[in-house]
Order: C-alpha cells, then structure tokens, then sequence
C-alpha cells in the first residue's frame, strides 16, 4: 500500500540550509507536494514537483526528486526562524476526479540562533 | 488566491453531542474533503466530496458523516461524539485533480 515516511525532528542554526527529506512508496504518484504548517494554523502549500522532474527551485526553497530511490527532499536555504514549522511530504495520486494524497507525518524544524 | 474557511478554530464538546464542523472555499472547487490531523499520525482523509450532494468515504468514515448541500460549503458531522475523536480537523479544497488548498484548521476537545 501507500506509504510516506519522514523523520519526526530537525533542528538547524539560524542561516544555515535545512534539509527534510521524505521517502514514499507508490511509484504512480503524480505530483509529490510539501507543505508548512505553523503553530496553530492549518496547511500551507510550500511547492509541488511532477513526478517526471528531478529538481525544481523556487527562491530559497529546492526540491529534489530521486524516482529510482522514491526520495523527495526539500532544502530551505539560509534558514530563518520564521521557517520553524511542521513540514509535511505528500505524495499524489489520480483517483476518480481528485488526486488522493497520502501524507508523511511531518518533520518538525526548529531554527535556533 | 483561493481562500478556505474553517467555522471555529477551537470547540470544546462534551461526550455523546452532536458536532458540527463547517468549511466553505470561494474558489468554485468541485472536490472538497475533510481530514484529521493526530501527532506522528500526518493527515488522515475522513471523507471528500466531489458534487453537490455526492460523496465518498476516505480511509477513516467511522464514527463521521458529511453533508454538502451548496458547491461552496461541505460540513463534518459528529453524530455523537466520543473522546477518540479530540483531535484538529482539515478541510480542504481542490479543482479537479489540482492542489489541494487548505483551511486553518478546528482544534476539537471532546470531553
């Protein structure tokens, strides 16, 4: 079955990069999305990649795709403290009209100065 | 950009009430779904909607029921709720087999 894990916690100085990394399972997967979630707040959409890209950057975000491996990345480039969130992997897939996602747990970044 | 809306952010309930948990989008999205969000757990889809008046379980229904009677608005239904359920609830919204857009959330306690 369907299957996204992440590691649970991550913790960076303040201007350093931030790595979270994800692995999933379904090799039909559409589109591989991160998102953020801030204390209290509910999920904010980050970036997507299509399954058939290897990276895709977007200011200080760079998402990385291994399809061989089934390992998605994301790098956040000199880090701030606004950047402590919960950062979730999801992995998409066409099911009917709609694009099941199936998420990691979350990977919880902590930016200390 | 698409705007999500959540009812409530925190709701405290008591065991055996019957709860309501409203989302409305202002984007004209067909599909729409509500998840539960436990820690280490990620999300977890309940139910989703795809039309005005369908629907279709996800992977956790029990114990859940929708109601969509309006494209904009799709409501979660506790039909009497148990403590299991205290958890933070989703809604989200999506055009076709695009994005899914997200509220704030509804931090539910079940007493």
């Amino acid at each position: 079955g369907e299957d996204v894990e992440q590691s649970l916690f991550l913790s960076v100085r303040e201007g350093d990069s931030s790595v979270i990394n994800c692995t999933y399972t379904d090799s039909s997967s559409t589109y591989l999305y991160w998102y953020k979630q801030e204390p209290g707040a509910g999920l904010q959409l980050l970036t997507y990649i299509f399954s058939n890209m290897d990276m895709k950057q977007d200011q200080r975000l760079t998402v990385l795709l291994n399809k061989k491996d089934k390992h998605l990345s994301l790098r956040i480039a000199d880090t701030q403290t606004g950047d402590s969130a919960i950062y979730f992997c999801a992995e998409s897939f066409a099911s009917g009209g709609y694009n099941k996602l199936i998420f990691g747990a979350g990977t919880r970044l902590a930016v200390h100065p | 950009d698409v705007k999500v809306t959540q009812s409530s952010r925190y709701l405290v309930k008591r065991t055996g009430e019957k709860v309501f948990l409203e989302c409305v989008q202002d984007m004209d999205h067909e599909n729409m779904f509500w998840y539960r969000q436990d820690p280490g757990l990620g999300l977890r889809l309940i139910y989703f909607s795809y039309d005005v008046k369908m629907k279709e379980k996800g992977d956790i229904p029990e114990g859940y029921s929708v109601s969509r009677e309006k494209k904009e608005r799709f409501s979660l239904i506790l039909e009497s709720a148990s403590t299991n359920q205290t958890s933070m609830y989703l809604c989200a919204s999506s055009w076709a087999r695009h994005t899914q857009y997200f509220g704030p959330g509804t931090r539910l306690t079940v007493l």
